[in-house]
């Protein structure tokens, strides 16, 4: 079926190594795809976003990668900090008509614990 | 600029009751869409609306409908509540086409 799953629902870093958080998805017709931040009690917090005629992505301290031949994204934050402790979605663009941007389908996600 | 507003934060019925939770656009946004997310799982898309129309919708039963207006702000209604109904309750509003979605930090409703 479709669907964007993650290969890992833990991550544990120390403070100011790198991380990576990983994702599938199946829907090889999908070109849009996002990545959340969600802090306990609030909503997901836009991150990065990458369109499928990119393979990279760059922006303050993190990068998405985009691998469309074995449909794999993931999100590498440098110098991981405490405060990047969360649960970290990727999501997947399927859109509702005109071109909008509507259906996001979302992985479970990893959360992501940051050891000082 | 202001975010995504929803209220109320929290919210507690019973069942076969009926609820509207409320949302209000980012400044500029012309789109609104629902989601629900249930513990420990991602955000699942309920519909969304632009120009005041539903403009898709996801597995909900039409026990789950919608509204927007004028100014873009937005409510769910859920009649006849049930206890899965359970979660928390997430606007996103963005720009038509693809643009990314800004959530509001969500209702959480709880079902007795």
């Amino acid at each position: 079926g479709e669907s964007v799953g993650l290969h890992l629902p833990t991550l544990s870093v120390q403070e100011g190594d790198n991380s990576i958080i990983n994702c599938a998805y199946s829907n090889s017709a999908s070109d849009y795809f996002i990545w959340y931040k969600q802090e306990s009690g609030k909503g997901p917090q836009f991150i990065i976003d990458i369109r499928s005629n990119m393979d990279k992505r760059q922006g303050q301290r993190v990068t998405v990668l985009l691998n469309k031949t074995v449909k794999h994204l993931s999100l590498q934050i440098a110098a991981t900090q405490p405060g990047d402790s969360a649960v970290y979605f990727c999501a997947e663009n399927r859109g509702v008509g005109g071109g909008s941007q509507g259906n996001l389908i979302f992985g479970k996600g990893t959360k992501l614990s940051v050891k000082p | 600029e202001t975010g995504v507003t929803q209220s109320p934060t929290h919210l507690i019925k019973t069942r076969g009751q009926q609820v509207t939770l409320r949302c209000s656009s980012q400044s500029g946004h012309n789109t609104v869409s629902w989601y629900q997310q249930a513990l420990g799982q991602g955000p699942q898309f309920i519909f969304q609306y632009y120009r005041e129309e539903e403009n898709g919708r996801g597995n909900f039963p039409p026990r789950f409908s919608g509204l927007q207006f004028p100014n873009y702000s937005s409510e769910l209604n859920v009649n006849a509540l049930e206890l899965d109904d359970s979660a928390l309750y997430l606007c996103a509003s963005s720009l038509q086409g693809d643009q990314p979605q800004h959530f509001g930090d969500g209702t959480r409703l709880s079902i007795l």
